[in-house]
């Protein structure tokens, strides 16, 4: 069964330092895709940074970086120089064959992020 | 940059009434998905559409059903709602389905209580 987990419930960074968000994934599939979402308290779901199983370097997106270790099946977020705008709920999700088709990005539970000054 | 809108923020309705929950979005996408959020279980996809009259279940379609008549907007319709329906409600869409790099793009929810 395909299977998102994120063991940080909540997780606190000092501004201007860097933080990781952990996560880790289940599946039986040689091709998927992974995301990281961003969540702030108004509601919306902002999507961040994409990596592809078979991409041979790490996807970054500005501050965002994504720590990928495919043989751990890992896919880490690293945000640097956090930002108290940062402060939100982050989501890892996957996207492959198995995971109910191309159509579903399944979620994992969740990580808090608290920026503090 | 797409935009998705969900037409309510906040919704308060009554056991056993008829919930319509309205999205649309303005960039042409194939796709719309419906996900429910609650604490500690992420997001969990009820109904998607990849056609316009076109509907998949997701993985908790019960006490559910859509609606897509026009490419742009899909309903979720709660057609006797309990109070086990109080949740965050999350509209979606995407362009491709063949691709595992196409992202969800989602609206700003809208927290239905049922009371």
């Amino acid at each position: 069964a395909q299977k998102i987990t994120q063991t940080q419930p909540g997780m606190f960074v000092q501004e201007k330092e860097a933080v990781t968000l952990d996560c880790t994934y289940d599946t039986s599939d040689q091709s998927y895709g992974l995301f990281w979402y961003k969540q702030p308290s108004s509601g919306e779901m902002i999507f961040l940074i994409y990596q592809g199983s078979y991409d041979e370097q790490n996807a970054t997106e500005g501050r965002y970086s994504l720590n990928f270790q495919k043989a751990r099946k890992s896919a880490n977020l690293v945000i640097s120089a956090s930002q108290l705008g940062d402060s939100a709920m982050y989501f890892c999700a996957m996207r492959g064959p198995h995971s109910g088709g191309y159509n579903k990005l399944i979620f994992g539970a969740g990580t808090r992020l608290a920026v503090h000054p | 940059d797409v935009k998705v809108t969900q037409s309510s923020r906040y919704l308060v309705k009554r056991t056993g009434e008829k919930v319509f929950l309205e999205c649309v979005q303005d960039m042409d996408h194939e796709n719309m998905f419906w996900y429910r959020q609650d604490p500690g279980l992420g997001l969990r996809l009820i109904y998607f559409s990849y056609d316009v009259k076109m509907k998949e279940k997701g993985d908790i379609p019960e006490g559910y059903s859509v609606s897509r008549e026009k490419k742009e907007r899909f309903s979720l319709i709660l057609e006797s709602a309990s109070t086990n329906q109080t949740s965050m409600y999350l509209c979606a869409s995407s362009l491709s389905l063949a691709s595992y790099n196409s992202p969800l793009h989602f609206g700003n929810g809208t927290r239905l209580t049922v009371t």
